[in-house]
């Protein structure tokens, strides 16, 4: 099993709204990655979690709280959001932290009204 | 430093031809270089990789070039299908305390039947 799984594939939330981004995967790996991809640019890292404990933070708003309740287990908790946050979400895991290849999940699509 | 610059932007290519990507960067601490594959409405796949000591890595019709003097590397798609329209994404790792990816900017194949 190389998949990786985001939850929802689409969100539309307004500004004033709380709502989570689920990912999961069970390949065993040990570090996993939040990823904001803008229509028609790159993925632009979010956050990293290496064994459950927050490596890297770059430097993302706090409207963005991200959370790593297992191994298995990434989670975006999103509140107070701005039309300018609508983009691609999107879960990658690697067996460690930079291992070489990530895997990705298809990503939520979320639009802020 | 951190950048790695893509090119070109768009490509459209005839069924049975082939399609060039080409890549630059300047950090020297970057150790590994992979190319993603993103089809519209799913998360990026890893395509090929390679290592800065070796020159060609060829995996079916993908080929990767690498020039390390230059610090410049580039993806050859031979007998480029249809199926093959997609974004291409080159990244390179830093190989520093983070081991991040730096993405390029992305290039949009377009494969003409």
């Amino acid at each position: 099993d190389t998949e990786v799984t985001q939850t929802p594939k689409h969100l539309v939330m307004g500004m004033t709204n709380k709502k989570s981004l689920k990912c999961e995967q069970h390949m065993g790996h040990r570090a996993m990655y939040w990823y904001k991809q803008k229509a028609k640019k790159p993925p632009e890292l979010m956050f990293v979690y290496s064994y459950e404990k927050l490596s890297i933070n770059e430097s993302v708003p706090s409207r963005f709280s991200p959370e790593c309740p297992n191994s298995s287990l990434l989670n975006l908790h999103l509140h107070a959001l701005q039309p300018e946050d609508s983009a691609l979400y999107l879960c990658a895991s690697s067996q460690v932290q930079g291992w070489t290849e990530a895997f990705f999940g298809q990503g939520t699509r979320l639009t802020v009204v | 430093q951190q950048q790695v610059k893509q090119s070109p932007q768009s490509l459209i290519v005839q069924k049975g031809g082939i399609s060039i990507i080409n890549c630059a960067y300047e950090n020297t601490a970057f150790d590994y270089f992979p190319w993603y594959q993103q089809f519209p409405g799913k998360g990026p796949a890893l395509l090929i990789a390679i290592r800065p000591d070796v020159s060609e890595k060829k995996e079916g019709r993908f080929t990767i070039s690498f020039n390390k003097s230059a610090k410049q590397f580039s993806l050859h798609i031979m007998d480029s299908q249809p199926g093959d329209s997609a974004t291409y994404f080159c990244a390179a790792r830093d190989g520093g305390a983070t081991n991040k990816l730096i993405f390029g900017t992305g290039t949009l194949l377009a494969v003409q039947p």
